[in-house]
């Protein structure tokens, strides 16, 4: 079966730090795979998505950059994060080019920018 | 602009009824719409998914009906429980499979 992993669950970070986020699916080959944000009582940002292994497409200009080094790993990172980048960070895959399904969602980290 | 609209004020229902939920959008032509349930502090999960020319789908308690000519989407809980206490987001999706999300309205379920 189909699963996705995401870490860590919370992370605290001072303003300045570098920031990594991984994402890693299991059990499928060649997902589309997403980075969300998600800020309190608003809906789903799109940050970015990716259709193959090196393949990305930004949404929304910022201080955060992903890559996906392999086909099935999506890595969420920044240089120096700022207050604004606390959130709620959400890694989700989907078939390719298939709308019968729904997106398939990891448990999300919490980041904290102090 | 496209914009998704679902209730900010949280549903208080009590048990055993059916609990519906709106999701209105605009300036948008979906060829699909999806539904999500999401827990505190947990990732969505996904519930049902319905296209456009379709007017209404079922899974065992859920029934999700959709009016294009309305922009607008129905999801109905039968037989509510307390279990069923969550934020429902839905989801529009275009041919390009990218999708555009509604805020999410909170469900209560009082026993």
């Amino acid at each position: 079966s189909q699963t996705i992993h995401q870490w860590p669950a919370t992370l605290v970070q001072p303003v300045g730090s570098p920031l990594s986020l991984e994402c890693t699916v299991e059990g499928t080959s060649n997902p589309n795979l997403y980075w969300y944000r998600q800020a309190a009582g608003r809906g789903l940002q799109l940050l970015f998505y990716s259709v193959g292994i090196g393949q990305i497409s930004s949404e929304v200009p910022q201080n955060l950059s992903a890559s996906r080094p392999q086909d099935r790993q999506f890595i969420l990172s920044s240089k120096k994060l700022l207050l604004s980048d606390s959130g709620f960070y959400l890694c989700a895959w989907s078939v390719v080019q298939a709308s019968n399904y729904g997106y398939t969602f990891g448990s999300g980290t919490r980041l904290t920018v102090v | 602009s496209q914009k998704i609209e679902q209730n900010s004020e949280a549903l208080n229902i009590q048990e055993g009824k059916t609990a519906t939920l709106t999701c209105n959008y605009t300036n948008y032509s979906p060829a699909y719409l999806q539904w999500y349930r999401q827990d505190p502090g947990r990732g969505p999960v996904f519930l049902l998914l319905i296209r456009e020319n379709e007017k209404e789908k079922r899974k065992e308690r859920l029934k999700v009906t959709f009016d294009t000519t309305l922009k607008q989407s129905l999801f109905h809980i039968t037989a509510s429980q307390p279990a069923d206490s969550a934020t429902y987001l839905c989801a529009l999706g275009d041919s390009n499979y990218q999708l555009i999300w509604g805020a999410g309205t909170k469900l209560i379920i009082k026993p």
